[in-house]
């Protein structure tokens, strides 16, 4: 089993729709990042966050340490937002999450 | 957020020759640098861990003789894959960890964009 399991591993939405991902950990960790891969390759580091919930434009992200969880939102999907979303928590080093790849239909 | 580059984005070279990777911290000083390789549809898997002015931390299974890691400055890490063979193609990004005076607490880490690597 893997430490960072993410879900869903694909997922597919029409423009405009509320989108969720969620992780689950089972290390003891410091904070989480939550990432995103372009087709290209290159990495973006969305949030980082060890409690609460951090918010930046329509990008949400919400962590509860007691439940080991996190879960990354997107309000009013676009095209755009169609990428690889990356999970990952950082204990004794940065441990990923396998990615949900996202696709927003237009 | 900082600024970390990678060159070159993309090469190809011949099977046995030896290929050189740059990763710079453009905005901020850089103590440790990891360097990840991706293959397709994969997760991100940690290859080493470098910190500027000491040798590098290599991760299981891989060869140090093989991808030679310097981190001469706070601001650049180097990756050489020597004597390249096509199973080394894949994706290699590497990432920064930003210096705050004091440490303690952990420092977030910012990506380069990645250099993609085919060995023909």
């Amino acid at each position: 089993k893997n430490e960072v399991e993410q879900s869903p591993q694909n997922l597919t939405a029409q423009e405009g729709e509320f989108i969720t991902i969620n992780c689950s950990y089972s290390v003891g960790i410091s904070a989480l990042h939550w990432l995103q891969q372009h087709p290209g390759g290159g990495i973006v580091s969305l949030f980082m966050l060890s409690s609460g919930k951090k918010k930046h434009g329509r990008l949400i992200a919400t962590i509860n340490i007691q439940e080991k969880h996190s879960s990354l939102h997107i309000t009013a999907s676009h095209p755009r937002d169609s990428a690889v979303y990356i999970c990952a928590v950082i204990g004794e080093k940065l441990t990923f999450g396998t990615g949900t790849r996202l696709t927003i239909i237009p | 957020g900082a600024v970390v580059s990678q060159h070159p984005s993309r090469v190809i070279c011949k099977s046995g020759t030896s290929v050189k990777i740059e990763c710079r911290s453009l905005d901020f000083q850089a103590t440790t640098m990891f360097w990840y390789r991706q293959f397709p549809k994969q997760s991100l898997m940690l290859m080493a861990t470098s910190n500027e002015g000491s040798k590098a931390t290599y991760e299981q299974g891989v060869e140090k003789d093989k991808f030679l890691i310097n981190h001469a400055s706070l601001t650049l890490s180097t990756l050489t894959v020597t004597s390249a063979h096509p199973e080394d193609s894949s994706f290699y990004i590497c990432s920064a960890r930003d210096h705050l005076p004091g440490g303690g607490s952990y420092n977030e880490q910012f990506f380069g964009p990645g250099t993609r690597l085919t060995v023909l």
